[in-house]
């Protein structure tokens, strides 16, 4: 069974360009949720989509948004870029369901952002 | 709100030597645990979980018990190899927030043979 892909896994952008960063969960996995990597914040949640719908939102400005497909894929863009972007940012998809084993957050290898 | 708080490190050991990595949480409900490792270059990995008080999850050697008196879920390994040189994050998911995972600051650690 395939994992969670992120693409692209590298992306060099300039300040003021917007960036897209796609995510393919898990078949079967209908919870898509992102996190943004620093060295100085560490780990941060951004937000999580389930059944094309923001369900939970982290404290991110609004230069930062996401979307959900119908086929559970999900996309996260940041426009307006700043220095302070560059970052490993993570998704990580869930099955949903009753019990803890269902929702179990698993996570891609990443798509790591520089800005200049 | 939810936090978690876990040894910054970095750790240094020898291989073979024990290896403990403390990790503290603060939650208003009932948790779960988890323990995550980011090797270089890679995402983060599901090492192990614990869903209730006095639970112990474990995993390639690699041990925590959820001490709801302590608020702790301690990492523990009894012999740690190279392969183990890596950033490891505690995290709790609070149900109430559909399972939104809350992470501790990461601790590196690297075994020299």
């Amino acid at each position: 069974k395939a994992g969670v892909t992120q693409t692209p896994r590298y992306l060099i952008k300039t300040r003021g360009q917007q960036v897209t960063l796609s995510c393919s969960p898990i078949s079967g996995h209908r919870s898509v949720s992102w996190y943004q990597q620093t060295p100085g914040q560490g780990l941060q949640f951004l937000f999580e989509y389930f059944s094309e719908t923001q369900r939970n939102k982290g404290n991110f400005p609004g230069r930062f948004s996401g979307r959900q497909f119908s086929n559970s894929r999900s996309e996260m863009n940041v426009s307006t870029l700043e220095l302070g972007d560059s970052a490993l940012y993570l998704c990580a998809s869930r099955r949903e369901g009753g019990i803890l084993a269902k929702n179990i957050q698993y996570f891609g290898a990443g798509t790591r952002l520089s800005v200049l | 709100g939810n936090s978690v708080t876990q040894m910054e490190g970095p750790v240094t050991l020898s291989e073979e030597a024990f290896l403990t990595i403390n990790c503290t949480y603060t939650a208003t409900g009932y948790p779960s645990l988890f323990w995550y490792v980011q090797y270089p270059g890679e995402g983060l990995q599901l090492l192990l979980k614990a869903t209730k008080a006095d639970d112990k999850g474990s995993n390639k050697g690699f041990e925590a018990t959820y001490r709801k008196e302590t608020t702790s879920f301690h990492l523990e390994k009894g012999s740690v190899q190279v392969s183990d040189s890596a950033v490891y994050f505690c995290a709790l998911s609070d149900p109430r927030s559909n399972y939104k995972l809350t992470f501790g600051k990461g601790t590196l650690l690297t075994v020299n043979p």
